[in-house]
């Protein structure tokens, strides 16, 4: 059963450029978590969803950031006209019921490096 | 919003010696604490949790303790040894069924 898989582990954009951050959740999970990791910093939470639908987008920018979990293929962030501070590790997690129930199991994360 | 507040932000520590890492949570309806350890430049990974309906939960040299009341709970790690060098974050559950992290402790066990 393979893990959570991120893609691409690492992303170079140019200011105003537009980066798509993809996660596959583990097999049978339909719940996933997208978090941001600065330098030396801890997790903050963005965006929560399940199959095509946004459960909790509280942690979500409110302009520039998107995020979706279609029925078919993997979660999609999405973050547009990149400025450097969204330079970052952007990690998904994925849990087969809610995280109050149930582990989140990680992927190795996506580093977004914008110049 | 959601807080979790988690200190120290560093700690060494001896080889063999304990470490304790404490976190105070905002949330009251809160019952799930897990713990993560991530080591460097590799994903997070659960090691504990705790729920709400117990105070204290062990697993070989790791434990973690819940006080409720005080809405606080603590990570412990007995005989530390060189490979529990990592930054672990504490975590709580919120009513919309996610999870938020506390800022992270970065612990270095000194051989």
């Amino acid at each position: 059963n393979a893990g959570v898989m991120q893609n691409p582990r690492h992303l170079v954009r140019r200011r105003g450029q537009e980066a798509r951050l993809r996660c596959s959740p583990m097999k049978g999970h339909s719940h996933v978590y997208w978090y941001r990791q600065l330098p030396e910093e801890g997790l903050k939470f963005m965006v929560y969803l399940q199959k095509e639908n946004i459960i909790d987008e509280s942690g979500m920018p409110k302009e520039r950031f998107s995020a979706e979990f279609p029925k078919e293929g993997p979660s999609i962030l999405r973050i547009q006209q990149v400025v450097r501070g969204d330079s970052a590790a952007y990690f998904c997690a994925s849990s087969g019921r809610a995280a109050n129930t149930g582990e989140l199991f990680f992927g190795e994360g996506s580093r977004l490096t914008v110049l | 919003g959601e807080n979790v507040e988690q200190h120290p932000s560093t700690l060494s520590v001896q080889e063999g010696d304990s470490a304790v890492i404490k976190c105070t949570y905002s949330d009251s309806a809160s019952n799930y604490f897990p713990w993560y350890k991530q080591e460097l430049g590799k994903r997070p990974q659960l090691i504990i949790d705790i729920r709400s309906n117990v105070g204290e939960k062990k697993d070989q040299r790791i434990a973690v303790t819940l006080n409720k009341t005080a809405k606080h709970f603590s990570l412990h790690i007995t005989e530390t040894q060189p490979e529990d060098s990592a930054v672990y974050f504490c975590a709580f559950q919120t009513g919309a069924n996610n999870l938020f992290f506390g800022t992270g402790t970065r612990l270095t066990v000194i051989p």
